[in-house]
């Protein structure tokens, strides 16, 4: 079982916004970071910190976090968003990395 | 430009061993983590475990200690993941990824995963 917990899945039409969230104990302590996979290909990182995008990343995608559940939002959701959503943190050690489950969004 | 190249997909027996690569380019090797990441068939990401190739301090998750082990030749920007005698079950995508290990804790490059098929 993972210590990071997200939906399974989310929707949302296009052009809104969606909010996909992730809950665990140690991210009262440690920031998540948040990755997108399409089918077929590796992971990217579209959000870390406390709300950092790598070069390259839309400024639709935005970072948040509050107590214990950090949440990725996108503004304005676009055809090309839908895809897997994992968050990922620090596990309850602080030694070791640990994942959620992962969020599978499907833009109507 | 920063690349992490990992070796190609592998068709194996069970009972068989294997080692994968990742070899890194485009930054200092030895200043960052790299780690592996297993991706079951249609499941979702695993954090399996990490190696500062610096000094070759390595950590696993506890749900992959003792099933594999990570190593990493810094002479030529190569991380490891091997096996001694793989299991039906180990049938996965593998990825490396290099770990900003500090403040951030993400893994900011990723490699193109590599296949592996374990199957009698």
């Amino acid at each position: 079982s993972s210590e990071l917990t997200q939906d399974p899945a989310v929707s949302v039409a296009l052009g809104q916004t969606v909010r996909i969230t992730c809950q665990g104990d140690s991210l009262r302590s440690y920031y998540a970071s948040w990755y997108q996979q399409k089918p077929g290909q590796a992971p990217v990182l579209v959000i870390y910190g406390k709300n950092n995008r790598p070069s390259g990343i839309p400024d639709r995608f935005s970072g948040s976090s509050s107590g214990n559940t950090a949440s990725l939002t996108i503004t304005g959701a676009q055809a090309e968003d839908e895809a897997d959503y994992y968050c990922n943190s620090r596990d309850s050690s602080g030694n070791r990395g640990v994942f959620g489950g992962g969020t599978k969004l499907t833009v109507l | 430009e920063v690349q992490l190249v990992q070796s190609g997909a592998e068709v194996k027996k069970p009972g068989e061993s294997l080692k994968i690569s990742c070899k890194g380019s485009g930054y200092s090797f030895t200043s960052y983590w790299i780690g592996w990441v297993r991706q079951m068939p249609g499941k979702g990401l695993e954090w399996m475990g990490i190696i500062y190739p610096g000094d070759s301090d390595t950590r696993y998750s506890p749900s992959f200690q003792g099933q594999v082990t990570i190593s990493a030749d810094k002479s030529i920007s190569t991380a490891y993941l091997q096996w001694s005698s793989l299991k039906a079950s180990d049938t996965a995508m593998y990825y490396c990824a290099r770990l900003e290990g500090g403040y951030y804790y993400t893994f900011d490059y990723w490699g193109q995963g590599t296949l592996v098929t374990v199957s009698s």
